[in-house]
């Protein structure tokens, strides 16, 4: 069973600071990890991907990736109000190239940001 | 990323009927993907689409049940057939754009009702 695992919240953190979230993953054969934002009521919105290990930035976004430790985290700089979502990772599925497009996604982490 | 669209964008339905919800892309792809969003819960593959060959269902979805028609790159349609309560749920199409970063781009999608 592949399974992605997250905290799901809600993480509370004040206007200005850095929200850290995270994400555990059980199969390691994964190559691709994707960080979706989804407000309440709307789909997901693709905001990162991440294939090596290391950081990749964008813009307020950092993603993280380790896949000694199966973990991927996303850093959310400087955060605002309008960042109040609930944050899904996803992990493509597995080493079968049947299977690379598939995503599991976990269940999400909720954030809030206070003003 | 693509223009993706869903039909219809909500409905509800009376238990024993059945329903079509379209997606719609404005650029060919081809892979395309059917998830099932049920409340307070994270997104569950249902099946993928491709064009000129047969849906493939993921395990506890059957093709009785869950009908895909893929007749074109742009076009994708899923059947929620015999309808229960359980059935209850945001339905969303998402497609892959490049077919090497296994990102995909999800539609609006569609909330059902079942009563």
């Amino acid at each position: 069973q592949k399974e992605v695992e997250q905290n799901s919240g809600p993480l509370s953190v004040p206007e200005g600071a850095i929200a850290s979230l995270n994400c555990t993953y059980s199969d390691r054969g994964s190559q691709s990890f994707f960080w979706y934002r989804q407000y309440s009521g709307k789909s997901p919105e693709l905001i990162m991907s991440i294939y090596s290990n290391g950081d990749k930035e964008d813009g307020r976004f950092t993603a993280q990736l380790n896949k000694a430790s199966q973990y991927v985290s996303l850093l959310i700089r400087d955060s605002q109000p309008s960042d109040s979502a609930t944050y899904l990772c996803a992990v493509n599925s597995g080493t079968a190239f049947s299977d690379f497009q598939k995503l599991v996604f976990g269940t999400g982490t909720r954030l809030l940001v206070s003003p | 990323s693509a223009v993706i669209s869903q039909k219809p964008s909500r409905d509800i339905c009376q238990r024993g009927t059945s329903l079509t919800i379209q997606c719609q892309v404005d650029s060919q792809v081809t892979m395309m993907f059917w998830y099932r969003q049920q409340p307070g819960q994270s997104l569950t593959l249902i099946a993928t689409a491709n064009q000129g060959s047969e849906a493939t269902y993921e395990s506890g979805f059957v093709i009785d049940k869950f009908p895909i028609s893929r007749p074109n790159l742009t076009f994708s349609t899923l059947t929620v057939s015999n309808m229960s309560p359980e059935d209850s749920s945001i339905y969303l199409c998402s497609v892959e754009l490049t077919g090497w970063s296994y990102e995909q781009y999800f539609g609006p999608g569609t909330r059902l009702t079942v009563t």
